[in-house]
């Protein structure tokens, strides 16, 4: 069974600054994808950047990239200069490929609880 | 405007009365899923339909029902529920099953259980 780690149950950060949010995960699967998504204090769902597993190069989204480690199953979010807005819980979530293609459940982390302050 | 639309988004009830969260969606998607976030925990998996007809459990399916008899639709039914089924709930869909295309999350139901 898979599993996702998020070992930061909260940051915060300065505006205009960066931050790294952590993520592992644990599976035997060679092929599979990677989401990070937000959760404002409104509580939507929203898709921030994702990474198919078997792409080398790292995906960004204007201020949001990540840095995935296959080998050590590791997929951090970076958010450069961050903003007010960026005030959210964050999920790590996995995603597994089989041989008919993607089947639909996500597996979350816990989720990290980030605050930029002014 | 494509969207997931949940209701109710709020509800107190007590225990053992029956309740319904209705989803439904506007885009035709084939697969449909629930899921429940309580704090510390994430996000866990109730149910999910792969297609009209077809549903299966999830990783936390106990004291929940659901059903799929038409494409836009996914009720998630509390036949008897009890105050450890508070939570907020979200339904989600994606266009086809087998794609790596992400899902699509409703507003979410919080829902409390006296």
């Amino acid at each position: 069974a898979q599993t996702v780690t998020q070992s930061q149950p909260e940051m915060s950060v300065q505006e205009a600054e960066t931050v790294t949010l952590s993520c592992t995960y644990d599976t035997s699967e060679s092929n599979y994808y990677l989401f990070w998504y937000k959760q404002p204090p409104s509580r939507q769902m929203i898709l921030v950047i994702r990474q198919e597993a078997y792409k080398q190069q790292n995906a960004t989204e204007n201020r949001f990239s990540v840095n995935f480690q296959k080998a050590a199953k590791s997929f951090s979010l970076k958010i450069s200069d961050s903003q007010l807005g960026d005030t959210a819980m964050y999920f790590c979530a996995f995603m597994k490929h089989d041989t008919r293609g993607s089947q639909g459940n996500l597996i979350f982390g816990k989720g990290t609880k980030l605050s930029v302050k002014p | 405007e494509a969207q997931v639309t949940q209701n109710p988004r709020y509800l107190i009830t007590v225990t053992g009365k029956k309740l319904t969260v209705t989803c439904s969606q506007n885009m035709n998607h084939e697969y449909m899923s629930w899921y429940r976030q309580d704090p510390g925990l994430g996000l866990r998996q109730i149910y999910y339909s792969m297609n009209v007809e077809v549903t299966d459990k999830g990783d936390v399916p106990e004291g929940y029902k659901v059903s799929r008899k038409e494409k836009r639709n996914f009720p998630l039914i509390l036949e008897s529920p009890s105050p450890n089924q508070t939570s907020l709930y979200f339904c989600a869909s994606k266009r086809q099953t087998y794609s790596n295309q992400p899902q699509h999350f409703g507003d979410g139901t919080r829902l409390s259980i006296l």
